[in-house]
């Protein structure tokens, strides 16, 4: 039980297509971000809520990109017109008194 | 931007020690160390404050120079259950919990 869920844990889509995923904190978190890691990087900040305020977008986020966060508790992560380059785990986390928990991720398979 | 870390890879024996370094162009108010295992999200093990408070829970330990914007991670004895790979991440701006991820370095204990 690692305090969030995520859910797809693996998406294969078709190139253009839109996918959404889920991220579900267990527990009540003011702060939710999203990261993206590709194969033997490190995550990439791509954005973060406080409660329901989008606070911070990174320019790895561009316009094909939206993230909710409509009551403060989930949120979702959708891709419009996906391309191969967003072939990444995508991963949640929350803020607590030991660094990140993250999330199990959404493996994306773009094809 | 992206602190970079050294080693980028190292194996060891069962039982012997490992230091993995992660260097900051950036002054650093905090460093947190994670751990990840292949096809796994990173797993907390430690943070470092500045004014050198440590948080952490694992048996493992790790050093902050604030003057040189550099974190050090210290393994000790180490057993198989430690290959993976390891990130330092850093946050630039206090407060945030915005984390910047290192290069990495991959950890291989052999029996």
């Amino acid at each position: 039980d690692t305090g969030v869920s995520q859910d797809p844990r693996h998406k294969i889509t078709k190139r253009g297509q839109n996918v959404t995923f889920r991220c579900d904190p267990i527990s009540e978190h003011n702060r939710l971000y999203w990261y993206r890691q590709t194969l033997g990087q490190g995550p990439e900040f791509l954005t973060y809520f406080q409660n329901e305020a989008q606070l911070e977008k990174s320019r790895l986020l561009s316009d094909r990109f939206s993230a909710e966060r409509p009551k403060g508790s989930f949120s979702t992560l959708e891709i419009q017109r996906t391309e191969q380059g967003d072939s990444a785990m995508y991963l949640c986390a929350l803020t607590g008194d030991y660094g990140y928990t993250f999330g199990s991720g959404t493996r994306l398979t773009v094809v | 931007q992206q602190p970079v870390q050294s080693p980028q890879a190292v194996i060891l024996r069962e039982g012997e020690d490992a230091v993995i370094n992660c260097s900051s162009s950036k002054a650093l108010y905090s460093v947190h160390w994670y751990r990840q295992k292949h096809g796994e999200a990173p797993v907390f093990l430690m943070i470092l404050l500045k004014g050198g408070e440590q948080k952490g829970h694992e048996k493992i330990s790790a050093s902050f120079n604030e003057k040189k914007q550099q974190s050090s991670l210290y393994l000790t004895a180490s057993q198989l259950s430690y290959s993976g790979t390891y990130f330092c991440g850093t946050e630039p701006i206090p407060g945030t919990y915005k984390y910047i991820f290192g290069t990495g370095t991959r950890l291989k204990v052999l029996a």
